[in-house]
C-alpha cells in the first residue's frame, strides 16, 4: 500500500523558515518524480514544486521560487521542502504527492502538513 | 502561466441528475488535463488523467472529454457520496496549474 507521510508543519514568523518532510513508503521511490502542492485554508490548490526521480530537475511555481528548495533522499525514501523568507500568503496544508506512471497528475498524496505564517 | 477556469462556482443538483463541469484553458494544453474530487477534511483523488481516460478504480459514471481549450467532467447519474469539489489541473508544461474548483451541492 502506497503512503506518503508528510510532517514538520508548525506555526512560524513571517521571515522564518521551515523544512517540510514526506515519508514514502509502498512503492520504488526513486522511479517516481515527486510534488508538492498546497492548499491555503478553505481555499483550492496551489502546484509548488516538483522533482525528478534522481533529483536532477526541479520547478518551481513563481510564487515561491528563489525562497523554497524541494530535494530528495533517495536511500531514505524521503522529499523534503526547505522553505525561507516566509509569508503569510504561504500559509496552507502542504501535501506531498507521487505522480501517475509517468505523467505529471498526482495519484496519491498524503494527508498534509500544516504550515501557519503568522506573527 | 496557463490559467484553468472552472464553471460553474457552484453546482446545485439531486442524486440521480446528470452533473456536466467545465473546464476552460487560457491557451491550449492539449489533451493533457485531469479532473479530481476533493470532499473535505481528505486529499483530492484522481478521477480523470488526459482529458478522457479514468484513473484506476473509477467508477464508470464518470466521465471526461475535450482537447486544446475546452474540456468537460461528466457524472451521468449522481450519487450521493459525489457531492464534492471538483478541480481540473493541467501538465502541459511543467508549470502545473489547477482551476479554482467547482463545487457540487446537493439540491
Amino acid at each position: 500500500e502506497v503512503q506518503l507521510v508528510e510532517s514538520g508543519g508548525v506555526v512560524v514568523q513571517p521571515g522564518g523558515s521551515l523544512r517540510l518532510s514526506c515519508a514514502a513508503s509502498g512503492f520504488t521511490f526513486d522511479d517516481y518524480t515527486m510534488h508538492w502542492v498546497r492548499q491555503a485554508p478553505g481555499k483550492g490548490l496551489e502546484w509548488v514544486s516538483l522533482i525528478s526521480w534522481d533529483g536532477g530537475s526541479t520547478y518551481y511555481a513563481d510564487s515561491v521560487k528563489g525562497r523554497f528548495t524541494i530535494s530528495r533522499d533517495n536511500s531514505k525514501n524521503s522529499l523534503y521542502l526547505q522553505m525561507n523568507s516566509l509569508r503569510t500568503e504561504d500559509t496552507a496544508l502542504y501535501y506531498c504527492a507521487k505522480i501517475y506512471g509517468d505523467y505529471n497528475y498526482f495519484d496519491y498524496w498524503g494527508q498534509g502538513t500544516l504550515v501557519t505564517v503568522s506573527s | 502561466e496557463i490559467v484553468l477556469t472552472q464553471s460553474p462556482a457552484t453546482l446545485s443538483l439531486s442524486p440521480g441528475e446528470r452533473a456536466t463541469l467545465s473546464c476552460r484553458a487560457s491557451q491550449s494544453v492539449s489533451s493533457y488535463l485531469a479532473w479530481y474530487q476533493q470532499k473535505p477534511g481528505q486529499a483530492p483523488r484522481l478521477l480523470i488523467y488526459d482529458a478522457s481516460n479514468r484513473a484506476t478504480g473509477i467508477p464508470a459514471r464518470f466521465s471526461g472529454s475535450g482537447s486544446g481549450t475546452d474540456f468537460t467532467l461528466t457524472i451521468s447519474s449522481l450519487e450521493p457520496e459525489d457531492f464534492a469539489v471538483y478541480y481540473c489541473q493541467q501538465r502541459s508544461n511543467w508549470a502545473i496549474t489547477f482551476g479554482q474548483g467547482t463545487r457540487l451541492e446537493i439540491k
